[in-house]
């Protein structure tokens, strides 16, 4: 299993543009998660899901957009990318089911910068 | 929403020393705490987790404490070596209909440096 990848690894943005950051599962979890962590400081919640068709605001959801068609992918839309959106962004997937262990599986991260 | 602190922000420890990482939580739901170790550029790993019906969890040199009436957990770390310096990071959530964790409110981190 490859488990939690994400593309791109790094990525410069102008003031404006717009992009997607890709995430993909193939630990067949039901649960997916897209964090942001700015420098020194702990991962912020951006938006969840927890399963195909369904997804949920964390707690920095503005300025971003997520959909989730498969159980695999989770991709997360910036638009109109702004400097302060300047951060590493990391994408989790945990397989919860009630009694289930929660562990939270992350992928290596996008780091992203806005000039 | 719930609000995660963690202290100290720095801890420097000998090595073979003990090292103690203390976070409080704000909201009385949350019922999942988690501790993540992230290296230098690297994504965060989970070394141990806990669940409020439970009051320590022990793994090898690795523990953690809960204590639901004030709201507090601890990572203890014994005979510290040089690989465990890094960021450690708390983290809660509340287990939802699910059974999975909607999303997890972490601190802010502590750098754990073991001098030899």
């Amino acid at each position: 299993n490859a488990g939690v990848t994400q593309t791109p690894k790094f990525r410069i943005l102008k003031i404006g543009q717009s992009m997607t950051l890709q995430c993909a599962q193939d630990m067949n979890h039901n649960y997916m998660y897209w964090y942001r962590q700015d420098p020194g400081m702990g991962l912020k919640l951006i938006y969840y899901s927890v399963g195909a068709g369904i997804t949920d605001k964390g707690e920095v959801p503005n300025g971003y957009n997520v959909s989730r068609s498969t159980t695999e992918d989770f991709p997360l839309r910036l638009e109109l990318a702004a400097p302060s959106q300047t951060s590493v962004y990391f994408c989790a997937s945990s397989y919860s089911t009630s009694g289930s262990a929660l562990e939270q599986y992350f992928g290596p991260g996008t780091r992203l910068t806005v000039t | 929403g719930e609000n995660v602190e963690q202290h100290p922000s720095t801890l420097s420890v000998q090595e073979g020393d003990s090292a103690v990482i203390k976070c409080t939580y704000s909201d009385s739901a949350s019922n999942y705490f988690p501790w993540y170790k992230q290296e230098l550029g690297k994504r965060p790993q989970l070394i141990i987790d806990i669940r409020s019906n439970v009051g320590e969890k022990k793994d090898q040199r690795i523990a953690v404490t809960l204590n639901k009436t004030a709201k507090h957990f601890s990572l203890h770390i014994t005979e510290t070596q040089p690989e465990d310096s890094a960021v450690y990071f708390c983290a809660a959530s509340s287990v939802d209909s699910g059974g999975g964790a909607d999303g997890l409110t972490f601190g802010k981190g502590t750098h754990l440096i073991i001098q030899p």
